[in-house]
């Protein structure tokens, strides 16, 4: 079975700075996608940015890029520039070619502040 | 409407009634999801429907009934819920399965008395 691990629950970052969530993964697949996801108050899931495991260059999206570790299984994401709307709970999920769930992390709640 | 739509955005409900959630997508997507997100634990696939068939019913309680009319919509039919049960369901669809992007809705907060 596949697992996906965010050892951060919460993190804080000021308007403007840098910071980095952390994200890890089990997988015996050697085809997988990994994903960030953001969910605000609001409660809607938004795609933040995707990764194909075939590929080993870091999928960026405006501010949003990740480190992308294939054999350490690490999966991070890192936003600059920080905006307080980035506020949100922040997911890191998991699909193969093999299943049709996302397999989520249990989330990091992120802060952003003035 | 753009993207998934989720109705009603809040339910409560008591033990002994009937009720269905109604998910509808406007982006030409074959496969749809109920998911299950509670307080404290990660999200739950619950059901998977890929041009309009199930392929994937996760160990979900039969108080849980879904349906897929067609590729556009999905439904979860709630009768003689739990207190348990109360959680967020949210709705996804994507193009085919597999590594497919999923994209979301805003999700039916339920809640079971």
């Amino acid at each position: 079975a596949q697992t996906v691990t965010q050892s951060q629950p919460e993190m804080s970052v000021q308007e403007a700075e840098t910071v980095t969530l952390s994200c890890t993964y089990d997988t015996s697949e050697s085809d997988y996608y990994l994903f960030w996801y953001k969910q605000p108050p609001s409660r809607q899931m938004i795609l933040v940015i995707r990764q194909e495991a075939y590929k080993q260059q870091n999928a960026t999206e405006n501010r949003f890029s990740v480190n992308f570790q294939k054999a350490a299984k690490s999966f991070s994401l890192k936003i600059s520039d920080s905006q307080l709307g980035d506020a949100a709970m922040y997911f890191c999920a998991y699909t193969s070619n093999s299943g049709y769930a996302l397999n989520f992390g249990k989330g990091t709640s992120l802060l952003v502040t003035p | 409407e753009t993207g998934v739509t989720q109705t009603p955005r809040h339910l409560v409900m008591g033990m002994t009634n009937k009720k269905s959630l109604k998910c509808e997508q406007h982006l030409g997507h074959n496969a749809m999801y109920w998911y299950k997100q509670s307080a404290k634990k990660p999200l739950e696939l619950m059901f998977v429907y890929s041009l309009e068939e199930r392929v994937e019913n996760n160990s979900v309680p039969s108080r849980f009934s879904p349906e897929c009319p067609n590729s556009s919509h999905l439904f979860l039919h709630l009768h003689t819920l739990q207190p348990e049960d109360s959680a967020l369901y949210l709705c996804a669809s994507s193009q085919g399965t597999g590594e497919e992007t999923q994209y979301f809705g805003p999700g039916t907060r339920l809640l079971v008395l």
